[in-house]
């Protein structure tokens, strides 16, 4: 399965600020995604990120808040825009090669918002 | 739209013991289902998953789970619990495979008791 890598594992931050989470995969996949996991809960689809064209993000998600890039079949950044400290959460990456592969995790960035 | 219910937020068993863990599904369409173990401060590790196929699927660790179509169910069993199961456990579904994000369940929390 797909090693995947995320940098920074956590970081805190000032409210008002942006920072951009890298998602790096050994291979290439098909299939990138980022997910939300608030604090105690579970996890939230964010958006699909797509190669070479615009993510698609899902209900509650909007691309200014959420920025997305995919360049190519093995990275993706996810920005997380003008925080506060209700952004405080853990953001996940995941990849898959599409059909019937499951999708594997990045260990996620702990992002706290001061 | 599909989404995944997990009965018990908290399950105790003794070391030893049978683990059950619970899941309901409701999708539109066969479904693609998964389970995830998250260690604290980890990210999501995948357990097994159900795609067609065989109804009762193994995983990693001694888990195994089966999808049952009449009861829209999809549990999660383990016959002897180990002190290292203790983790936080996650039923996720797709309706398309590696394709489509996944929706979760809450999580159950498992404790193991010596």
């Amino acid at each position: 399965s797909a090693v995947i890598s995320q940098k920074p594992s956590r970081d805190i931050c000032q409210r008002g600020t942006s920072l951009t989470i890298q998602c790096q995969v050994d291979s290439q996949v098909t299939m990138m995604f980022w997910y939300r996991q608030q604090p105690g809960q579970s996890l939230t689809l964010i958006a699909t990120a797509n190669q070479g064209s615009e993510a698609t993000y899902e209900s509650g998600f909007v691309i200014d808040k959420f920025p997305i890039s995919r360049p190519n079949l093995t990275f993706s950044t996810l920005t997380v825009s003008n925080m506060s400290p209700e952004d405080s959460s853990i953001y996940l990456c995941s990849a898959s090669g599409g059909g019937n592969q499951p999708q594997h995790f990045g260990d996620g960035t702990r992002l706290s918002i001061l | 739209a599909q989404s995944v219910t997990q009965l018990g937020s908290h399950v105790s068993v003794s070391e030893g013991a049978l683990v059950l863990l619970r899941c309901n599904y409701s999708s539109s369409v066969p479904p693609y289902l998964f389970w995830y173990v998250q260690y604290p401060n980890q990210g999501l590790q995948l357990l097994l998953k159900y795609t067609t196929g065989a109804t009762l699927v193994k995983g990693i660790n001694g888990f195994e789970a089966e999808f049952k179509k009449s009861e829209t169910s999809f549990h999660l069993t383990k016959p002897s619990a180990h002190m290292s199961d203790a983790a936080e456990y996650f039923c996720a579904v797709s309706e398309g495979g590696g394709a489509d994000g996944l929706t979760f369940g809450k999580g159950t929390h498992l404790i193991i008791q010596p």
